[in-house]
């Protein structure tokens, strides 16, 4: 597709359950961010791949979360052990950019929305 | 530091009303970029427009306008004749020299605008 593709759209886990999302970036984008977003706020950043490299973690919240992009596209976000605060939206976004290049535009997915139970 | 701050919280105009949103952000570098996102009920985010801190200029296109200002720090959003299709949630958001390596966004909290018909 034209655009960045999620899945699955809507996960209901229960507490402790492990969970992974996908995320499909634009074909030919170097760059792949990850972001969660809970009800009522704005997107925080998670995570940064340039190809398949994992360059900025800074934003996981813990090492529960991790995340992935082997052969510098599919990108696999995973929580392990899933817990009430991990509900969120979490947004998977790319960009034509490689490092170094801010201010590029950067497209976003609509999203895989958690809900721990 | 590097903040975004969005203080309108929600807005409701009635169809064909003019619509200002707010956007002001702090950073110390004088290189930065600045984004308005549109996030309908759907859940993706939608890129609106992007401006480097070197151009000052106004930016009009369609219905939509953007006045940035360094002085005071803001990147305000205008809607001109508000439609109902114009309901959602708008993110202001800033890349700057902090995030350069990587380009990710700092949003502000967003802000809900309700267009009636």
């Amino acid at each position: 597709g034209a655009g960045v593709s999620q899945s699955p759209r809507y996960k209901v886990a229960k507490r402790g359950q492990d969970v992974a999302l996908r995320c499909d970036p634009i074909s030919g984008h170097v760059s792949l961010f990850w972001y969660q977003q809970a009800l009522g706020q704005g997107p925080e950043f998670l995570t940064y791949f340039q190809n398949e490299a994992q360059l900025d973690k800074s934003g996981l919240p813990s090492d529960r979360f991790f995340a992935e992009r082997p052969e510098g596209s599919v990108s696999t976000l995973k929580i392990q052990r899933t817990q009430q605060e991990d509900s969120a939206v979490y947004l998977c976004a790319s960009s034509l950019a490689t490092v170094h290049s801010p201010g590029n535009t950067i497209y976003f997915g609509e999203g895989s929305w958690l809900t721990v139970v | 530091a590097q903040k975004v701050t969005q203080a309108q919280t929600e807005i409701s105009v009635v169809e064909k009303e003019d619509v200002t949103l707010d956007c002001v952000y702090e950073t110390r570098d004088t290189t930065y970029y600045l984004f308005w996102y549109k996030q309908p009920p759907s859940g993706e985010l939608v890129f609106l427009i992007r401006r480097n801190s070197f151009d000052e200029q106004n930016e009009i296109s369609g219905r939509y306008s953007w006045n940035f200002q360094k002085s005071t720090s803001s990147f305000n959003f205008t809607i001109t004749a508000s439609q109902v299709v114009d309901s959602a949630v708008y993110f202001c958001a800033l890349s700057d020299g902090d995030s350069s390596n990587t380009g990710k966004l700092i949003f502000g909290q967003g802000t809900t605008l309700q267009v009636k018909p």
